[in-house]
């Protein structure tokens, strides 16, 4: 059974960091694009960034209200995704979710974790 | 940035009846190699992540009832479903992923009338 599972989310200040992780199981992580997609309280779908998979290089990209401050990696050895968030700013509050990618569909979603930016 | 502009933004439809959410794109997510257009259709319910029910602009994922349908007409795309029923109830979203940003429309609230 595919499982993402998000984590690491929490309440930080303004200015903090905070890194949340993405566990996968039940498919070969490396073979998948996957996603970090975030909902801001009562508010839209916003795309974050992507992590390609290994036979495209792991390249990232990323959305330009994030990049600069935030980074995507990945532990293929421990089917996991990671968000490190810098320079945290109170519109940065939201649910993060990671997605998976397979054949051109956007196929499962995390159940998501709360990140909460305020002093 | 390719800005996905949906209406609606909010529909209320009787039980049975049809309900017509659009999507527009600001330019062409047409890829020509494969004559795909790169739009997905997600539903979330209250409380819960989205889920995917229609990719590549008219084909439904697996496990998605048949009452729901994709179409598209150049930059305008059209989810349809042909007979609403109560666990329908959700805000939907469309998103293109033929160029980064992959950006989202803004949603449209769909309840019952």
């Amino acid at each position: 059974e595919v499982q993402l599972v998000e984590s690491g989310g929490g309440l930080v200040q303004p200015g903090g960091s905070l890194r949340l992780s993405c566990a996968a199981s039940g498919f070969t992580f490396s073979d998948h694009y996957i996603d970090w997609v975030r909902q801001a309280p009562g508010k839209g779908l916003e795309w974050v960034g992507r992590s390609k998979n290994k036979a495209n290089g792991y390249t990232t990209e990323y959305a330009a209200s994030v990049k600069g401050r935030f980074t995507i990696s990945r532990d293929d050895s421990k089917s996991t995704l990671y968000l490190q968030m810098n320079s945290l700013k109170s519109e940065d509050t939201a649910v993060y979710y990671c997605t998976r990618w397979t054949a051109g569909r956007c196929d499962y979603w995390g159940q998501g974790t709360l990140v909460t930016v305020s002093s | 940035d390719i800005v996905m502009t949906q209406s609606p933004d909010s529909l209320a439809v009787s039980l049975g009846e049809r309900a017509t959410i659009n999507c527009k794109s600001s330019q062409s997510i047409l890829y020509s190699s494969n004559n795909k257009n790169y739009l997905a259709w997600f539903q979330q319910k209250p409380g819960q992540p989205p889920k995917l029910l229609i990719y590549w602009a008219s084909t439904r994922e697996s496990g998605v009832p048949d009452r729901f349908s994709g179409s598209e007409s150049g930059t305008d795309f059209t989810l349809t479903i042909s007979s609403l029923q109560a666990e329908d109830v959700a805000v939907y979203y469309c998103q293109q992923y033929y160029s980064p940003p992959y950006n989202f429309g803004q949603g449209t609230k769909l309840e019952i009338k």
